[in-house]
């Protein structure tokens, strides 16, 4: 079935720096990827996903980057801010059913 | 709640018990979701339904049971045959563009 690897588990970053954490999927018919933010003891949010007819979105400090033939996408965030600590998920759905989730990456943003 | 809402917020069950957590939606929606988080394990698919009356299981469905019998109401019934069923139970729904997951606020089930 279809699987989504997320590295890393865990990430600290100096304010200020750049985080990525990087994404695998095993089902070649994706065609949607998300990322979700998690804060402690909320719900995850959606806070951007990228299309498989595109190769990369951006939205202020966040961007999204899409291989296809590699099947990876990452998640970069520029700028790291104290309220960027949080765990943030990747995502894969072939946009009709399942929607898979890989294990999360917690970001800490160090002062 | 952004239209869809899981109650209770905290559950507490004893061992051998069933238990239902409630997830409504009044957006509408056709397709409705149940995740599991564990600590370090991310968001495990238990069931989901993209019609009334049809659901199918996902990754984790052992120890769990669904109904859909009205389009804004999928319970998720955390049986005894669930062995390790404490957790944090998501809701979710496909957003506006029937693509994303919108998700509940969640329940946090503890067995005692």
């Amino acid at each position: 079935g279809e699987n989504v690897e997320q590295h890393p588990s865990t990430l600290s970053v100096q304010e200020g720096d750049s985080a990525v954490i990087k994404c695998t999927y095993s089902d070649s018919a994706s065609n949607y990827f998300p990322w979700y933010k998690q804060e402690l003891g909320k719900r995850p949010q959606l806070i951007i996903d990228i299309r498989s007819n595109v190769g990369e979105k951006k939205d202020q400090r966040i961007a999204v980057t899409l291989n296809k033939t590699a099947k990876h996408f990452s998640l970069h965030i520029t700028e790291t801010q104290p309220e960027d600590s949080a765990v943030y998920f990747c995502a894969a759905s072939t946009g009709d059913d399942k929607i898979i989730f890989g294990k999360g990456t917690r970001l800490h943003i160090l002062p | 709640d952004g239209g869809i809402t899981q109650s209770p917020k905290y559950l507490f069950r004893k061992e051998g018990q069933n238990v239902t957590l409630s997830c409504e939606q009044n957006l509408n929606h056709d397709a409705m979701y149940w995740y599991r988080q564990d600590p370090g394990q991310g968001l495990r698919l238990i069931y989901y339904s993209q019609i009334v009356n049809d659901f199918q299981k996902g990754d984790i469905a052992e120890g769990y049971s669904v109904s859909r019998e009205k389009k804004e109401s999928f319970p998720l019934t955390v049986t005894s045959a669930q062995k390790n069923p404490t957790a944090f139970y998501l809701c979710a729904i496909k957003g506006e563009l029937n693509t994303e997951a919108f998700f509940g606020q969640g329940t946090r089930l503890t067995v005692v």
